[in-house]
């Protein structure tokens, strides 16, 4: 098992570039999320799906798109990056519900410049 | 939404003392718990959790303890050894209708100063 899988490690982007964080699961995992981690702030949640085709808002969802059209991918879209998005930007799944141990992707460290 | 403190944002302990860290919660609805320990440079891996209708719970050098009156739950860590210096995250979430996010404290650095 991989578990969670996220590239790029690293990315740096010009303020208004797009772009396509990826994460993968091979764990049949039903619920996959995105927080960022930013220094004092922890780790804020962004968008978050509890299956295919099913996803919802997070703490901090504006500026960012997700989509879940496979139980194993939920790829996280910067529209228009902005310097305040940069970030680590991490993946979790787990098995339905939060109540099961999610399991965190390495991250990716991404700097707009 | 859930709301989740967490306190101190920094502590240092002597190797061989313990270390408390300590979070309180907003949503009385919340009944799973969870730690987390982020290395340097790593991703953050689950090192205990505790669900609302247990007290207390133990693994080795680590215990968390929850109070649902007070809506608080503590990390414990004792003898404390250098590889324990991390970041350390509490969180909560809620279980109903099986989709609860993880919501989680601001983190606390613990160093362990040998």
């Amino acid at each position: 098992n991989a578990g969670v899988t996220q590239t790029p490690k690293f990315q740096v982007l010009k303020t208004g570039q797009s772009m396509t964080l990826q994460c993968a699961q091979d764990m049949n995992h039903e619920y996959m999320s995105w927080y960022r981690q930013d220094p004092g702030m922890g780790l804020r949640l962004i968008h978050y799906s509890v299956g295919a085709g099913i996803t919802d808002q997070g703490e901090v969802p504006n500026g960012y798109n997700v989509s879940r059209s496979t139980t194993e991918d939920f790829p996280l879209r910067l529209l228009s990056a902005a310097p305040s998005q940069t970030s680590v930007y991490f993946c979790a799944s787990s098995h339905l519900g939060g109540n099961t141990e999610a399991f965190f992707g390495q991250g990716t460290r991404l700097t707009v410049v | 939404g859930e709301n989740v403190e967490q306190h101190p944002s920094t502590l240092s302990v002597q190797e061989g003392d313990s270390a408390v860290i300590k979070c309180t919660y907003s949503d009385s609805a919340s009944n799973y718990f969870p730690w987390y320990k982020q290395e340097l440079g790593k991703r953050p891996q689950l090192i205990i959790d505790i669900r609302s209708n247990v007290g207390e719970k133990k693994d080795q050098r680590i215990a968390v303890t929850l109070n649902k009156t007070a809506k608080h739950f503590s990390l414990h860590i004792t003898e404390t050894q250098p590889e324990d210096s991390a970041v350390y995250f509490c969180a909560a979430s809620m279980v109903y209708s099986g989709n609860t996010p993880l919501v989680f404290g601001k983190g606390t650095r613990l160093s362990v100063i040998a």
